[in-house]
């Protein structure tokens, strides 16, 4: 089964409102990235976390090992945050070796 | 800060043929990776190397090899082009003895006829 749960699979949003993003682990993460990937295809880091928080502008992600999940926050969406969104988490590998969530496309409308 | 950069951007094959994707980078990392992604899917791995001449296998190296000629390229060889592997390659890098944080290049779209 797949060891990173990405939700939700798409998402549209209207511009200047908020939202959440969620990664469920199935088994132990030690670090988890999230990355926007553009239309261009490019994957653009926008956090990487060991537990705990971190914020960034009107980004926002957590990451609580215990209960095996992370979230980002999207605060004020405007339409140049539109793309997919990815969570990435390594299993307690020495070398982090990432697994990717299936990733959430979020759609922003003015 | 660095970059990494891959060639070609786009690559063309024949079912059966063999074909070799490249990866460079400057930010003087120690580890190096490739993923393949699927249209409308997440990133697995192919193959990384936490050194020169190193080598490790990920979940999808069945059908690749891969080749860690010096600390700043990384190559990935498709050993026999099929249809069912059309996809986007992304190389990545990190410091193992830093951050952690891995950093992508742009891609390959492999198109196989």
């Amino acid at each position: 089964g797949d060891k990173v749960k990405q939700s939700p699979s798409a998402l549209s949003l209207q511009e200047g409102t908020n939202s959440a993003l969620r990664c469920n682990f199935s088994i132990a993460a030690t670090t988890v990235q999230w990355f926007l990937q553009n239309p261009r295809g490019s994957l653009i880091n926008l956090f990487y976390l060991v537990p705990g928080t971190k914020e960034n502008g009107r980004l926002k992600s957590a990451f609580d090992s215990k209960e095996s999940y992370s979230t980002l926050h999207i605060r004020d969406a405007q339409l140049e945050d539109s793309g997919t969104y990815f969570c990435a988490a390594d299993i307690m590998s020495n070398y982090n070796v990432l697994y990717f969530g299936s990733g959430t496309k979020l759609t922003v409308e003015p | 800060g660095g970059i990494i950069t891959q060639t070609p951007k786009f690559l063309i094959g024949q079912e059966g043929q063999k074909l070799t994707l490249k990866c460079q980078q400057n930010f003087n990392h120690d580890t190096m990776y490739w993923y393949r992604q699927d249209s409308g899917k997440g990133l697995r791995l192919i193959y990384y190397s936490i050194t020169e001449n190193d080598l490790q296998k990920g979940d999808l190296s069945e059908g690749y090899d891969a080749s860690r000629e010096k600390k700043s390229s990384f190559s990935l060889t498709v050993t026999s082009a099929q249809k069912n592997e059309m996809a986007v390659f992304l190389c990545a890098s990190t410091s193992l003895l830093s951050s952690y944080e891995q950093y992508f290049g742009p891609g390959t779209r492999l198109t196989v006829l």
